[in-house]
């Protein structure tokens, strides 16, 4: 079955670079796009981006120059990168698998980050 | 980017009742929607995409319809387990973009 699980929760101090990673199993990895969705304390879903197969990325503006999102294909796992973090960056970081046609079918179980001096 | 209003914020009802969740984008999107279940603590569930396709395992008590602007998400024969919170969004253009949830509860 398809399972996305991801690395455990972690506390950066502001200005820190953050890294979250998503192991895959039960599908073929590279035959899929990877989204991440993030989600603050409360507060709703926000798309930041996605890696494509060959590994290409896509990324929400708001993002831009902070985030890179990466993947090995040899472990199956893909990665997030969110540099210089502050504090309204706190929140649970999702991977999701794209179902081809850019909705979300599975997800992972989420990472909390929290952003604290 | 595209802006998806959900309405109501939040919603009760009893067992056994149905329930209308709608979804406003602020431009056409055709089809390119999908609608997501998130109880507390958990990852979001996918339910419905394209508008009105059901995700393989979910219950035919949950269908979807509309295009264009405007969507719904129907829950029928409401049960205690669909006490969640419901997203909408957009996978028409980047960023994608969700709806700021419903919650749903259980008289």
């Amino acid at each position: 079955q398809v399972q996305l699980v991801q690395s455990g929760a972690e506390v950066k101090k502001p200005g820190a670079s953050m890294k979250v990673s998503c192991k895959a199993s039960g599908y073929t990895f590279t035959g899929y796009n990877m989204h991440w969705v993030r989600q603050a304390p409360g507060q709703g879903l926000e798309w930041m981006g996605w890696i494509n197969p060959n590994g290409d990325t896509t990324y929400a503006r708001k993002f831009q120059g902070r985030v890179t999102m990466s993947r090995d294909t040899s472990i199956n796992t893909a990665y997030l990168e969110l540099r210089d973090v502050r504090s309204d960056d706190t929140a649970t970081y999702y991977c999701a698998r794209d179902n081809s046609w850019y909705f979300f079918d599975y997800w992972g179980q989420g990472a909390l980050v929290t952003v604290s001096s | 980017d595209i802006q998806v209003t959900q309405s109501p914020s939040s919603v009760s009802a009893s067992v056994g009742d149905r329930v209308t969740i709608t979804c406003r984008a602020s431009q056409g999107i055709d089809r390119w929607l999908a609608w997501y279940q998130q109880k507390p603590g958990k990852a979001p569930k996918l339910l419905i995409y394209a508008a009105s396709t059901l995700q393989s395992g979910v219950s035919s008590r949950f269908s979807g319809s509309g295009s264009g602007t405007d969507f719904t998400l129907t829950v029928t024969n409401l049960q205690p387990d669909d006490c969640a919170i419901y997203y909408c969004q957009q996978a028409n253009t980047v960023p994608y973009t969700f709806g700021q949830g419903t919650k749903l509860e259980i008289k």
